[in-house]
């Protein structure tokens, strides 16, 4: 089983501040990375896909890079709305979550 | 849009069964590999089992096989996941998603409690 390792597993930021948030696999995923956000109470929402594409309703402050076994999500100009756990996902060798991190403002 | 409306969830003792479902609606159900992903209180996601589009086909995790049975019906667009011999680590928000590899749309989630 692929394992993802995500880090930190919590995060304080001042509004205005650029947050990047890591993930790394165990083996090579080829770029098959999903990001979600859960807000409390809510179910997660799609933010990220393929690594590095913005799904449909994201702002562009969100964004996703990386390749092979490690990826980031960087959030620009953190707004209050923001505020949320966030969470990484492989389905290059079928499904594995990492354990998350939760987003705190300062 | 897209919906996904998970019912069926509860308090439910050790040992006993449950049966939750998943209506969906705003998208050709019958295209879609579908999943029920969990998530325990105060923790991290996890998927639990997925089915392939026309159901000859089902995936779950190590921990659940032989408990869970994932079922469709397509002519009525609904998602089923059948839970024998509940143990208390199965309690969790359990939610349907709709699945591209990664998951594009997800329920509002049900709540299984298993507690004597």
């Amino acid at each position: 089983d692929i394992q993802m390792t995500q880090s930190p597993a919590s995060l304080s930021a001042s509004l205005g501040e650029t947050v990047t948030i890591e993930c790394r696999a165990s083996e090579d995923i080829y770029s098959n990375l999903a990001w979600y956000q859960q807000k409390p109470g809510n179910s997660p929402q799609l933010l990220i896909y393929d690594a590095n594409s913005l799904a449909d309703g994201v702002p562009s402050r969100f964004s996703g890079s990386g390749s092979g076994t490690q990826y980031s999500l960087k959030i620009n100009s953190l707004q209050s709305e923001d505020v949320a756990s966030y969470f990484c996902q492989q389905y290059n060798n079928y499904r594995t979550f990492g354990g998350g991190t939760k987003l705190e403002l300062k | 849009e897209v919906q996904l409306v998970e019912s069926g969830g509860g308090l439910v003792q050790p040992g006993r069964s449950l049966k939750l479902s998943c209506a969906a609606s705003g998208f050709t159900y019958s295209n879609y590999v579908m999943a029920w992903v969990r998530q325990a209180p105060t923790k991290g996601l996890e998927w639990v089992a997925s089915i392939s589009t026309g159901g000859g086909n089902t995936y779950y995790r190590d921990s659940v096989k032989g408990r869970f049975t994932i079922s469709r019906d397509n002519a009525k667009n609904t998602l089923y996941l059948q839970i024998d011999s509940l143990r208390s680590e199965d309690t969790a928000t359990y939610y349907c998603a709709k699945d591209i590899g990664y998951y594009s749309a997800w329920g509002q989630g049900v709540m299984v409690t298993v507690s004597s």
